[in-house]
């Protein structure tokens, strides 16, 4: 079974336009959660991470996190052609250095 | 921003023969690892390594693989012998501790034929 799931798998939105991407883990140890972006031929490069319950915003991208129902979330303001990607969540254990568990990932077009 | 370099981008070998994947990690970072991205699956754990040694493993890391970073050269990961189920792509990172970002290099496409 995933730790990390992601939703959805794919997902369309206009140039302009909000998009949002869901993670939920099973694992009630994982307490550090980052967002990942992969363009296609590249290797993942971080986002953003959030580590305590609520939203952390950097410019526009809004994460939040929900310790209670293990759910994080990724929402992206006035998305661009160039946000079109793959989006990973990646989470870790409090007590694991460096390990990350990565969900499948969201397939984001943007469209012009 | 720093960049992880990964050589060679793509290889394909024989199944049975042994493979050496190359990593330049970010030249500060002290913590290095190595996941693993079969086609259409998600990203897997394999190693991490700091100061010398593995410090975790998961269970994918096979008795035929092993890391290391001679005198702070390149970290590789070693493959011997290779079986058809180790194609995949191979990412290496880097972090400067144990809990910071970690930086992630384009990826090494290992085909096993």
């Amino acid at each position: 079974q995933q730790k990390v799931q992601q939703s959805p798998e794919s997902l369309s939105v206009p140039e302009g336009g909000m998009a949002s991407l869901n993670c939920t883990s099973s694992d009630r140890n994982f307490q550090y959660f980052w967002w990942y972006r992969q363009h296609s031929g590249e290797g993942p490069k971080a986002l953003m991470s959030i580590f305590s319950d609520g939203d952390k915003k950097e410019g526009r991208f809004t994460a939040h996190l929900n310790k209670a129902s293990l759910h994080v979330s990724l929402h992206i303001r006035d998305s661009q052609p160039s946000d079109s990607a793959l989006y990973f969540c990646a989470a870790r254990r409090g007590s694991a250095l460096g390990r990350l568990h990565f969900g499948a990932g969201t397939q984001l077009i943007v469209i012009p | 921003g720093p960049k992880v370099l990964q050589i060679p981008s793509h290889q394909i070998i024989d199944m049975g023969q042994m493979v050496t994947l190359n990593c330049d990690p970010v030249s500060n970072h002290l913590y290095f690892y190595w996941y693993k991205q079969i086609l259409g699956q998600q990203m897997e754990f394999l190693v991490n390594f700091y100061n010398g040694k593995v410090m975790e493993k998961s269970k994918l890391f096979k008795d035929q693989f092993s890391v290391e970073r001679p005198d702070g050269s390149y970290f590789t990961l070693k493959i011997q012998p290779t079986a058809l189920e180790d194609s995949a792509v191979y990412f290496c990172a880097s972090s400067p501790g144990g809990a910071d970002e970690q930086y992630f290099g384009p990826g090494t496409r290992l085909t096993v034929l």
